[in-house]
């Protein structure tokens, strides 16, 4: 069963420290695997899409990497407005759709 | 580009009523998506449409359905409401054989 486990549940940051979210997989045939940031009450917004390990891709602070069974996304030098909900989702080639199986999200508070 | 709308934004309904929430795709977008998301929870497929057809249901009892319009545009019908049912529900678009989805703002379904 395809499954994506995200650690830490909660990270507090201060502004400008570096650090990293976790996103660990299982899938049956990785099709694409996606972060998005999700403000309360919003509608995930797409941040990246990563194929094949060792793929990255970068967008202002934030830097995603992909391994075999994991992925990793950098906040470089985070800022207050970087505050948000950080979800992982993977799409599997088994099955007739694109659908996305997500993980819980790391909350992430940046303070000022 | 308007991106993928979501009416209503929030609802409240009472236990036993059936509510329709309305969802109309990205610009370009054939391929619309359901998900249900509870509080602190990762969104949850429900079901997706292409052609005017459901292609795919997550584990989600037949109380829910859906329909997809000519226009690409979709409904999300859900009948005997349950206190559970009380969650965010959104809406994601994407082309066929796409793999990047997009979502809408979401409706906050609250049953009383």
């Amino acid at each position: 069963e395809d499954q994506v486990t995200q650690s830490p549940e909660a990270l507090r940051l201060q502004e400008g420290e570096s650090s990293s979210l976790n996103c660990s997989y299982t899938v049956s045939g990785l099709r694409g695997l996606f972060w998005y940031r999700q403000d309360p009450g919003k509608g995930p917004e797409f941040l990246f899409t990563l194929y094949s390990a060792g793929e990255e891709k970068e967008k202002e602070r934030l830097k995603a990497t992909l391994t075999k069974k994991e992925s990793f996304l950098h906040i470089t030098a985070p800022k207050p407005e970087d505050s948000a909900t950080y979800l992982c989702a993977v799409q599997g080639y088994g099955g007739a759709t694109n659908k996305l199986i997500f993980g819980t999200g790391t909350l992430l508070a940046v303070q000022p | 580009d308007a991106g993928v709308t979501q009416s209503p934004t929030h609802l409240i309904k009472t236990r036993g009523q059936q509510v329709t929430l309305r969802c109309s795709p990205k610009s370009g977008h054939d391929t619309v998506s359901w998900y249900q998301q509870a509080l602190g929870q990762g969104p949850q497929f429900i079901f997706q449409y292409y052609e005017e057809e459901e292609r795919q249901r997550g584990n989600f009892p037949d109380r829910f359905s859906g329909h997809q319009f000519p226009n690409y545009s979709s409904e999300l019908n859900v009948n005997a409401l349950l206190l559970g049912d009380s969650a965010l529900y959104l809406c994601a678009s994407s082309s066929a054989g796409g793999t990047e989805a997009f979502f809408g703002q979401g409706t906050r379904l609250t049953v009383v």
